[in-house]
């Protein structure tokens, strides 16, 4: 019964390197979403994916991509790590259904990610 | 775009008092609207799921309702305990299924 599970759970980079934030579902959700969480800032939509093969940018996209080729992962990918993307990284999921998707499921999240950069 | 806003920013209560933490957003069309509860250093864990066509959902002691056409949704919690303290978080869904988020209520609750 995992649901969403995101790894590492921390990690200190410096200025420059790259990582790969990994994110792996087992609910069968064909949406997923990376999102980070800034103090005071609330959640800001960095990535998301309404299917295998298929990703858009969300709100805060710079700096990052990501990939979709299996249903359950959805892997995080910071090219040149800045100070600015400290913060923690959340990914989730969610299994729209009905007519016109107007129903969805509720939306699942993972256990976060804190990454520092210095 | 849609804009979430939650209001207070913080609040603190002595066990035992009923309290409502209130979620407004702009636009009315949505699919949906989540009530998260997440602890320090903690993920998100789901309290409600309000459908649009819904207008409250319970789940014991937290009752959450839903206004579409004010753009509005209250969470209620009933006889809140220390336990209940964390940041509440209110998310709409609407357009491509994104969840869009205020920055949360922080509840402490005071034995």
């Amino acid at each position: 019964n995992a649901g969403v599970t995101q790894t590492p759970k921390f990690r200190i980079l410096k200025i420059g390197q790259s990582m790969t934030l990994q994110c792996a579902q087992d609910m069968n959700h064909n949406y997923m979403y990376w999102y980070r969480q800034d103090p005071g800032m609330g959640l800001k939509l960095i990535y998301y994916s309404v299917g295998a093969g298929i990703t858009d940018k969300g709100e805060v996209p710079n700096g990052y991509n990501v990939s979709r080729s299996t249903t359950e992962d959805f892997p995080l990918r910071l090219e040149l790590a800045a100070p600015s993307q400290t913060s923690v990284y959340f990914c989730a999921s969610s299994f729209p259904q009905g007519r016109g998707r107007v129903f969805s499921t509720e939306a699942f999240f993972g256990q976060g990610t804190r990454l520092t950069v210095v | 775009k849609q804009e979430v806003t939650q209001i207070p920013a913080a609040l603190s209560v002595p066990e035992g008092e009923n309290l409502v933490l209130n979620c407004s957003f702009t636009d009315s069309a949505i699919y949906n609207l989540q009530w998260f509860r997440q602890d320090p250093g903690k993920g998100l864990t789901s309290l409600l799921l309000i459908q649009s066509s819904q207008r409250e959902q319970t789940s014991g002691r937290l009752n959450a309702s839903l206004d579409k056409s004010s753009g509005r949704s209250t969470l209620y919690i009933a006889a809140s305990q220390p336990g209940d303290s964390a940041t509440y978080l209110c998310a709409v869904c609407s357009g491509s299924e994104k969840l869009v988020f205020g920055k949360g209520t922080k509840l402490t609750v005071n034995p």
